[in-house]
């Protein structure tokens, strides 16, 4: 099975503070993603990556960076957190792009709150 | 730009009945996937089914079916014989045959009474 480890899944941290929130995947899958998960908005893409130092811009990058510097881990950065970036992120994998295996294989998420 | 809209934040159904969620989505596109995820309480999320676009036969996993209606724009999930195991959240997503991203909707809180 796949398997997609996010390293917490709670932390606290304080307004201003550097973040890394890292994902492994063990299925050598090209395409790495983070979303942010929040009630009522469902999951917004924030960073994806199709390869190795590839990244691309999701929806919504502001106050975050991503680094693949392995295939098969993938970090988000919050440069100096803020409030109003507590929410619960989730990291997904998957195998191809432009084909029907397409799935993506998610994490547990951590939960994130900033004080 | 496309969306998915589930208008449908919460929903209750009793353990062996049958309950049908509801998906629209809006794209130009001719082809695409939508699929239905779902994240249980505390767990991962996971593929519960898909459908190409193209295909007029809608896809079918065990329990779960799905009505989709191309020139509605609609892609329910119907769920036979529930089980508190369907306890979760279900997101209906969207992603273009071309590779761009895949579009989730807000979700709907189902939960399974015994």
């Amino acid at each position: 099975d796949v398997k997609v480890t996010q390293s917490s899944r709670y932390l606290v941290k304080r307004t201003g503070e550097k973040v890394f929130l890292e994902c492994v995947q063990d299925m050598d899958h090209e395409n790495m993603f983070w979303y942010r998960q929040d009630p009522g908005l469902g999951l917004r893409l924030i960073y994806f990556s199709y390869d190795v130092k590839m990244k691309e811009k999701g929806d919504i990058p502001e106050g975050y960076s991503v680094s693949r510097e392995k295939k098969e881990r993938f970090s988000l950065i919050l440069e100096s957190a803020s409030t109003n970036q507590t929410s619960m992120y989730l990291c997904a994998s998957s195998p191809v792009l432009n084909r029907w295996e397409n799935i993506q294989y998610f994490g547990a998420g951590t939960r994130l709150s900033v004080l | 730009a496309q969306t998915v809209t589930q208008s449908q934040p919460e929903m209750s159904v009793q353990e062996a009945e049958t309950v049908t969620l509801s998906c629209t989505y809006d794209t130009s596109e001719s082809n695409y996937y939508l699929f239905w995820y779902k994240q249980p309480p505390s767990r991962q999320m996971i593929l519960v089914i898909r459908q190409e676009a193209y295909k007029q036969q809608n896809a079918t996993e065990n329990r779960f079916s799905v009505n989709f209606q191309k020139a509605a724009k609609s892609f329910s999930l119907k769920i036979s014989d529930s089980q508190l195991g369907d306890t979760a959240m279900y997101f209906c997503a969207f992603m273009k045959t071309s590779y761009d991203k895949v579009i989730f909707g807000p979700g709907t809180s189902l939960s399974v009474i015994p």
